[in-house]
């Protein structure tokens, strides 16, 4: 079945490093590929999207392709801060007539001042 | 930006009784899903809602499940009965649509339950 899979528990870095979490998924469709973010005591929110396979998304510094031949859209970050301090999922939409978004575990990122 | 809003946000009840999660989505969403997360785990889709009708549930969607949204109320989750393992923060989210930019999902804050 449809999966993403996210190796890195956790991540703990000082500010201005740089930030790469990994993330694969699988699936016989055409996903759209997704970063949410969640912040201590809130639910998640949307990072970037991509649609289209070998496309970037980014935002606020952060960025993403969608990297169609080794099923990967792994995120980056050039210079982390610690309000970058969070939870990061990857998820991934099918459109073979499936509504569910499959998320990942989760990464875990902590940024030391 | 949009917002989810999720009411109560914490809720503790004993083993065998009925709660209700309520959610109230973003305005002019028409997609509507369930989340749940157990501490220290990922979280696992349970079910998404369209036009008074459950679209797609996974199998952590027991029998003991239910969703509604009556005349454009809140979106809410039963359980009943619940048992022990049903503790976990339950996430809502609302999206416009299904597909490009439509199908961001806008989260609310959970409610943790506690089953006693």
């Amino acid at each position: 079945g449809d999966s993403v899979i996210q190796m890195q528990g956790q991540v703990t870095l000082s500010e201005n490093d740089f930030l790469f979490i990994n993330c694969t998924y699988s699936t016989t469709g055409y996903p759209t590929l997704f970063w949410y973010v969640q912040y201590s005591g809130e639910g998640p929110q949307l990072l970037l999207q991509v649609t289209t396979a070998n496309n970037k998304g980014s935002s606020r510094g952060f960025e993403a392709t969608y990297d169609k031949g080794t099923t990967s859209f792994h995120l980056q970050k050039t210079s982390v801060q610690e309000i970058d301090s969070a939870v990061y999922y990857c998820a991934m939409r099918d459109f073979t007539g499936n509504y569910k978004y499959v998320f990942g575990a989760g990464t875990r990122l902590k940024v030391i001042a | 930006g949009p917002k989810v809003l999720q009411i109560p946000s914490h809720q503790i009840i004993d083993m065998g009784q009925m709660v209700t999660l309520n959610c109230d989505p973003v305005s002019n969403h028409l997609y509507f899903y369930w989340y749940k997360q157990i501490l220290g785990q990922q979280m696992e889709f349970l079910v998404n809602f369209y036009n008074g009708k459950v679209m797609e549930k996974s199998k952590l969607f027991k029998d003991q499940f239910s969703v509604e949204r009556p005349d454009g109320s809140y979106f809410t989750l039963k359980i009943q009965p619940t048992a022990l393992e049903d503790s976990a923060v339950y996430f809502c989210a609302s999206s416009s649509g299904l597909g490009g930019r439509y199908a961001e999902q806008f989260f609310g804050p959970g409610t943790r339950l506690t089953v006693l």
